[in-house]
Order: structure tokens, then sequence, then C-alpha cells
């Protein structure tokens, strides 16, 4: 099992809708919990952080974090063509040793 | 204020061949962490250095190594180069406080082709 699991997708929204990422992980340990956006040939950017069980609003993104259920997600509201990237799901394992998901391509239908 | 910046941007080498990475971190940063990126994939954990020395290491052979500087800039090392080693290499920065986490910026990447 690996360690942080998410849908490689693509994913495709309209313009206007809210997009949906999901994102699992295995180890229970772990405490900080991110979302950075990668677009093509790029590198990856931080959009959101999250450590306690619940929703994290950072204007159009929700991080929403249930440590019971070992799972992280990402709303993205009124979702832009700009949107339109690879969304990596990351896991802190101390010390800063990030652990990412392989990513979800997220398309934007304008 | 320059962000992280990474040298060289594109780099072609052929199999055993060894390659060198240089990485120097956002102003005021000490840490930097070291990444694998290969085509479709989630950037994997090489390792990281702070004070100099290694601090954590991923599940990376021992070709891969590095070094930090006394000004924190940074090396990455890949001995005997394998066809599998293609990859986007990306270089973080952070400065670490001993808080949760301490955010890490990325460098733009340098690409290393192996043939």
């Amino acid at each position: 099992q690996k360690e942080v699991e998410q849908n490689s997708g693509p994913l495709s929204v309209p313009e206007g809708a809210i997009a949906s990422l999901n994102c699992t992980y295995s180890d229970r340990g772990s405490q900080s919990f991110f979302w950075y956006r990668q677009y093509s040939g790029k590198s990856p950017e931080l959009i959101m952080f999250i450590y306690s069980n619940g929703d994290k609003e950072d204007g159009r993104f929700t991080a929403q974090l249930n440590k019971a259920s070992q799972y992280v997600s990402l709303l993205i509201r009124d979702s832009q063509p700009s949107d339109s990237a690879t969304y990596l799901c990351a896991v802190n394992r101390g010390a800063d040793k990030i652990i990412f998901g392989k990513g979800t391509r997220l398309h934007i239908l304008p | 204020d320059a962000g992280v910046t990474q040298s060289p941007t594109h780099l072609i080498k052929t199999r055993g061949q060894q390659v060198t990475l240089r990485c120097s971190p956002k102003s005021g940063h000490d840490t930097v962490s070291w990444y694998q990126q290969a085509l479709g994939q989630g950037p994997q954990f090489i390792f990281q250095y702070y004070e100099e020395e290694e601090r954590q290491r991923g599940n990376f052979p021992d070709r891969f190594s590095g070094h930090q500087f006394p000004n924190y800039s940074s090396e990455l090392n890949v001995n005997a180069l394998l066809l599998g080693d293609s990859a986007l290499y990306l270089c973080a920065s952070s400065f670490s406080t001993g808080v949760r986490y301490n955010e890490q910026f990325f460098g733009p990447g340098t690409r290393l082709t192996v043939l």
C-alpha cells in the first residue's frame, strides 16, 4: 500500500463548478497534510495545509481532513480554467520530510 | 528577494557517468531538501540537509549523495547513472524553526536525461 494515494484522473470539471480532489494516507502518525498545485513543466506550489480534523478555507479553496478515516480532500469552488493543473497531496513525516502522492490531473472545461 | 535557484536547467548524460546538481536556497532559509520527480509521478524525497549534515534520507541508493555548504547552498551528486535516473530533480528550501512544519519553497528544477 502506497503511503499517499490519489486518483490520477484526469478529472474534468465545467468552469464555475466545484472540483473535488481526494487523497488517502496510510501512516496514522502523520500530522500535517498539504495540497500542492503543479502546472505542466513547473515546480510544485503550496496552496493549502491543514493539521486538525475538519475544514480549512482559504478563498476558493477548502481543505478537509478526517484523521479517523485517513482521508484528505480539496474543494475548489467556482473553478477557473487557470485551475487546470496537477494537484499533489502530501503528508509530513517529521522534520519537513514530505511524502507526495502521484497527483490528480484536473481539467477545467471552459 | 531571489527565490530558490537551481542549475543547470537541463542536462544530458550517458549511463555510467556522474552528475552534480546545484541549489541555492531562498534568502533566510537554512534547510535544503532534494526530490526526484519521474514523469507522471509525484516528487520522491531523496534527502534533506541542515547545518551541513544529512538530517533525513528517503529510499534512495548510496549512488545519491549530497552536500550542504556554509552559505546553505547544496549539491546533489549521482554516480553511475542509470536510465531510470532520468527525471526532474527538485530542490526545496525552508527555515527550520522547530514548529510542526516549515513551508518548503521549490526551485524550478533540473531536468536530467540519461541516454
